[in-house]
């Protein structure tokens, strides 16, 4: 069973750093670009950022370039997303998800929540 | 960015009667080399991440109901519910993915009349 679990989420102040991980299991991780979503409750989801299989190949939307870096540790099954310089705007649920290689999003993790906030 | 706009807002159908939403993106999100439409259909329920439901603006996912149907081209799409269910009672999102950011519509709530 594919499964996704996100966490270092929190409430931090504006200007601060955080960073999350989405633990993956349940298939071949290295075989799949992976992808971050952020999410404010009762709005559209806003899509942040994708790595690619190697980790070698990153992208971002531009409200977070410079800011954010994406990574993945294949051996651990593990992708991150290093969130520095946080802004009130950053705040959401961010859900990790996988590409299904179409591609588009075929399973998600269950969200961690950030809270940017003074 | 590529611009992608549901509508309705919001719909109100009986159960058994047919639901029907549409997306229209500010760009044409078939590519040429593989005829394929980026375009993607997810439902979300209250407390719950988004579930993919469609792909390739027609292919469904599989487990997802054949009631269930996408279809359109280029810029104009369209999610067809043709029975509703109690279960169908969601949120639903568009997203290309024709083009970095891969942006998503603002949602149809879909609702039981």
């Amino acid at each position: 069973e594919v499964q996704l679990v996100e966490s270092g989420g929190g409430l931090v102040q504006p200007g601060g750093s955080l960073r999350l991980s989405c633990a993956a299991s349940g298939f071949t991780f290295s075989s799949h670009w992976m992808h971050w979503v952020r999410q404010v409750p009762g709005s559209r989801p806003v899509w942040v950022s994708r790595v690619n299989k190697e980790g070698t190949i990153s992208n971002y939307t531009d409200s977070v370039k410079g800011r954010f870096t994406v990574s993945r540790d294949n051996a651990r099954n593990t992708v991150y997303l290093q969130m520095n310089s946080l802004r009130v705007e950053d705040t959401g649920i961010y859900y990790c998800a996988r590409d299904g290689g179409e591609p588009s999003l075929d399973y998600w993790g269950q969200g961690t929540l950030v809270i940017v906030s003074s | 960015d590529i611009v992608v706009t549901q509508s309705p807002d919001s719909l109100a159908v009986s159960l058994g009667e047919r639901a029907t939403i549409t997306c229209k993106s500010s760009q044409s999100l078939l590519y040429s080399t593989n005829n394929k439409n980026y375009l993607a259909w997810y439902q979300q329920k209250p407390g719950q991440p988004p579930k993919l439901l469609i792909y390739w603006a027609s292919t469904r996912e599989s487990g997802v109901p054949d009631r269930l149907s996408g279809s359109g081209s280029g810029t104009d799409f369209t999610l067809t519910i043709s029975s509703l269910q109690a279960e169908d009672v969601a949120v639903y999102y568009c997203q290309q993915y024709y083009r970095i950011p891969h942006t998503f519509g603002r949602g149809t709530k879909l609702e039981i009349k």
